[in-house]
């Protein structure tokens, strides 16, 4: 199947500083990515949906300026959070749909566990 | 809310016993899509069933789909330990989104 590499898979920083994530799509291009975030024994909540060469569409409640998103090419998408603070420790995981004729399916990067100090 | 619901939220079976899980969802959707996420990782897809589809089957796995009342279900067969795991349904939409349900924690005890 289809791989989805996420990078760092944990990360832990002091308030006030700025976290890159990145998610990979390794065999195939992805021209949609999108980013949930996973609090503990909680579900995924999009957070944004993200367009090769557009702007990301945020769902309601998400801080565009906090959560930026770039998706620059068909296998590269990432997530900075910025100026982070301890409420925004949380497991982040990005995902690549790849729609076929028939199918369309969510491949998962392993997720980042971001802690702020 | 983004979230379906699902029940039950842990559900702890014997290994060989099956496993049934529920999603209730919201929205008009185009299918749904049952996931698996072991502790800390992300997650798997499983199975896709079509808002045109009933029932379906892939393995051990079984999935049926009642639009009318905006429910699914997964069925998994002579469980083995190795599917403890916690269990998603994701609905997308005309759109293109995915959006996960409240998820069930299965355990299966060996």
């Amino acid at each position: 199947g289809a791989v989805v590499s996420q990078h760092p898979s944990r990360v832990i920083c002091k308030s006030g500083t700025s976290v890159k994530i990145e998610c990979r799509s390794l065999d195939f291009q992805a021209t949609t990515m999108f980013w949930y975030r996973q609090f503990p024994k909680q579900s995924l909540m999009l957070m944004a949906t993200s367009n090769e060469g557009s702007k990301a569409t945020y769902e309601q409640g998400v801080e565009k300026d906090k959560f930026l998103i770039n998706h620059a090419s068909l296998t590269l998408s990432t997530l900075t959070v910025t100026s982070a603070h301890p409420e925004d420790s949380s497991f982040y995981i990005c995902s690549a749909g790849l729609w076929g004729e028939r199918d369309e399916k969510l491949f998962f990067g392993s997720g980042t566990q971001l802690s702020v100090l | 809310s983004q979230q379906g619901e699902e029940d039950p939220q842990a559900l702890s079976i014997q290994e060989g016993e099956n496993a049934t899980m529920n999603c209730s969802y919201k929205t008009s959707i185009n299918n749904l899509q049952w996931y698996r996420q072991n502790s800390g990782r992300g997650l798997v897809h499983l199975i896709l069933i079509r808002s045109n589809e009933r029932e379906k089957h892939s393995g051990r796995l079984r999935v049926t789909l009642d639009t009318s009342k905006k429910s699914s279900s997964l069925l998994i067969t002579a469980s083995r330990a190795a599917d403890t795991a916690s269990y998603f349904c994701a609905t997308a939409n005309t759109g293109n989104q995915f959006y996960f349900g409240t998820g069930t924690s299965l355990t299966v005890i060996p």
